[in-house]
Order: structure tokens, then sequence, then C-alpha cells
């Protein structure tokens, strides 16, 4: 079955970079455009940017433009999220989801949850 | 604050019919599809609604989705307990030039 399984939590410290991997199976890796979603304690959900696991293109929203990067392996279908200049307002809970059309996303991560904190 | 609103809660007594509702624009709504996801607590989301009115397999008949103007609206009949969630509309912005999803809506199951 489709599954896209996230690394474990984090903890870092302002000023830190995060990496947050997300490991996909069950289908055609490079077929499905896959996007980053946050969502802060308590609040809604929040889309960071896109990734093209054929050719490793990226798409991020406006407000992570310089904050965040996108990456991909594909000898071990897996995509990657880098956070950099970390603060407390990064923490939260960050999903990755597999695009089946735009806004249409099926499945999503577990999620995985990146605390920061001095 | 989204391009996209909800309000931001919603409750019903089990076995009524609840409708959330989902507003927007015409660089949004009015011109791609809406999908809604259930957040159960301490869960992902999970698509219940595609395409406006689309469910996947193993979603009950119960949630249903419709779309008119700038506007959707995800409507659940027969409430039951395990119904209470957070419940986020989402929709491609062509201004945004990305998907934007609206604030969530809590629905609570009295």
């Amino acid at each position: 079955q489709v599954q896209l399984v996230q690394s474990g939590a984090e903890v870092k410290k302002p000023g830190a970079s995060v990496k947050v991997s997300c490991k996909a199976s069950g289908y055609s890796f490079t077929s499905y455009y896959m996007h980053w979603v946050r969502q802060a304690p308590g609040q809604g959900l929040e889309w960071m940017g896109v990734i093209n696991p054929s050719d490793g293109t990226a798409n991020y929203a406006h407000k992570f433009q310089g904050k965040v990067t996108m990456t991909r392996d594909t000898s071990t279908s897996t995509l990657y999220m880098e956070l950099n200049s970390l603060t407390s307002e990064d923490t939260a809970m960050y999903y990755c989801a597999r695009a089946i059309r735009v806004g249409w996303f099926d499945p999503w991560g577990q999620g995985t949850l990146v605390a920061v904190s001095s | 604050q989204s391009v996209v609103t909800q309000p931001p809660s919603a409750s019903g007594t089990p076995g009524q019919r609840v409708s959330i509702s989902c507003s927007g624009s015409s660089s949004n709504i009015g011109r791609n599809d809406v999908q809604w996801y259930q957040q159960l607590p301490g869960t992902a989301p999970k698509v219940i609604i595609y395409l406006n009115n689309q469910r996947p397999s193993g979603v009950p008949d119960r949630f249903s989705g419709s779309k008119s103007g700038t506007s959707a609206s995800l409507a659940i009949s027969g409430l039951r307990s395990e119904d209470e969630a957070e419940y986020y509309c989402a929709v491609w912005d062509d201004n945004l030039n990305g998907p934007v999803f609206a604030g969530g809506t809590k629905l609570t199951v009295l």
C-alpha cells in the first residue's frame, strides 16, 4: 500500500537547522509531486512548498523562500525538507503529503515534530 | 489569515446533520476543485472529500461535499461521536500559485 514514513521528532536550538525525511513506498516515486505542510501547536495547516521528485525542482510558498530547501533521493525514494535559522516560531509538526492533483493530498506522512528551544 | 475561510467551530448532537462552509474567491474556489480533510486528535489529516464531492473508498456516505460559485460546503449526516475532529477545506489558488487551507473547523459532537 502507499505509505509515507517520516523521520522522528527533533529538538533544536535557535539558529540551528533541521532536516526531516519522508520515505515513500508502494507507488512510482517519480510520478507524484510531494508537498510539505506545517502545523504549529493548536493551529491550522500551512503549505510550505512542493517538489517534483522526477527532476528535483521545487517551488516554495513566499513565506518560506530562503528558509526551506526541499530535495529528494530517487535511489531511496526519500524526500527531504530542511529548515534553516530556526526560531521558536518554527516549532511545529511537519507533514509530507503526496499530491494526486492540485490541492488533493493522499496519503500524508505521520508527521515529524520539530521543537525549537534554548 | 487565509484567503479561504471557514467557521472556527461547529457542533451537533448524535444523529443530527451538520454543515461546514468554506468561502473563497474567483482565484481559488471559483476556478479550482475543493478538497476536505479530517484531522482526528493527534493524527495526520486524511482526505474525506476530493474534487468537490467525491468520497474516497472507506469514507462513509454520511459525508458529502458540494461547491457553488466561490463557496463550498461539507455536510455530515447521522452525526456520530467519532466524527469529532478538525475539518479543513483546501483548494489551489491561482494568484498564490499554491494550495491554500482554510483555518479549520472544530466539530464537537454534544
